[in-house]
């Protein structure tokens, strides 16, 4: 089955900089990768989603990587913010949306980020 | 709210005792899953539904767990004989697959039901 690892586990910044957390997986037929934000005590909540048909993706100050050939898959933040705090989780799946056909999603183990003022 | 809905939000049992956990996902969604997620680690994947049918069970969903999801609408997860390495965070999770084109992958968890078996 599908084995995704996230890299770092802990990240902390100044409010400004840039944040980049990084994930793997082991799959080939994956082809969805969502990052999901969770707070603290709250529900992970979808921030943003990759295809493989694509290598990037942006919305706002939120951009996804992706790079089929080496499985690996980044979520960068830039001018980060106090908000932007909390555990992000990777993870994969294969979805086949002309089809229909979606295998579970798998998470990575979670970043927690920390912004700093 | 008409987000995904769970109870008990938390649950404190002896081990040994049975304990069932309800999840009432957004109504138009047909694919309900539960994830279980412990501290400092990612959902791991439990079961999902597709209506009322068991589409797949994770080899970590021993035979002391069982999902139903009878009339394709609510679902309850319940677990047997309690044990120490039970406690966790049960998250519930729905998704709509309106048609195959239209399957976005999005899950939307609810808060989760927070087991502590003593």
């Amino acid at each position: 089955g599908e084995n995704v690892e996230q890299h770092p586990s802990t990240l902390s910044v100044q409010e400004g900089d840039s944040a980049v957390i990084k994930c793997t997986y082991s799959d080939s037929a994956s082809n969805y990768f969502p990052w999901y934000k969770q707070e603290l005590g709250k529900r992970p909540q979808l921030i943003i989603d990759i295809r493989s048909n694509v290598g990037e993706k942006k919305d706002q100050r939120i951009a996804v990587t992706l790079n089929k050939t080496a499985k690996h898959f980044s979520l960068h933040i830039t001018e980060t913010q106090p908000e932007d705090s909390a555990v992000y989780f990777c993870a994969a799946s294969m979805n086949l949306m002309g089809t229909g056909t979606a295998s579970k999603l798998t998470f990575g183990t979670g970043t927690r980020l920390q912004v700093t003022l | 709210d008409t987000g995904v809905s769970q109870d008990p939000r938390h649950k404190i049992t002896k081990r040994g005792q049975n304990v069932t956990f309800r999840c009432d996902p957004i109504s138009e969604h047909n694919r309900l899953y539960w994830y279980r997620q412990t501290l400092g680690q990612g959902p791991e994947f439990l079961t999902y539904f597709q209506n009322e049918a068991q589409l797949e069970k994770s080899r970590l969903l021993s035979d002391r767990f069982s999902a139903e999801r009878p009339k394709g609408s609510f679902s309850t997860l319940e677990i047997q004989r309690t044990e120490q390495g039970d406690s966790a965070m049960y998250l519930c999770a729905s998704s709509l697959r309106k048609h195959p084109g239209e399957d976005t992958g999005e899950l939307f968890f609810g808060e989760g039901s927070r087991l502590t078996v003593l």
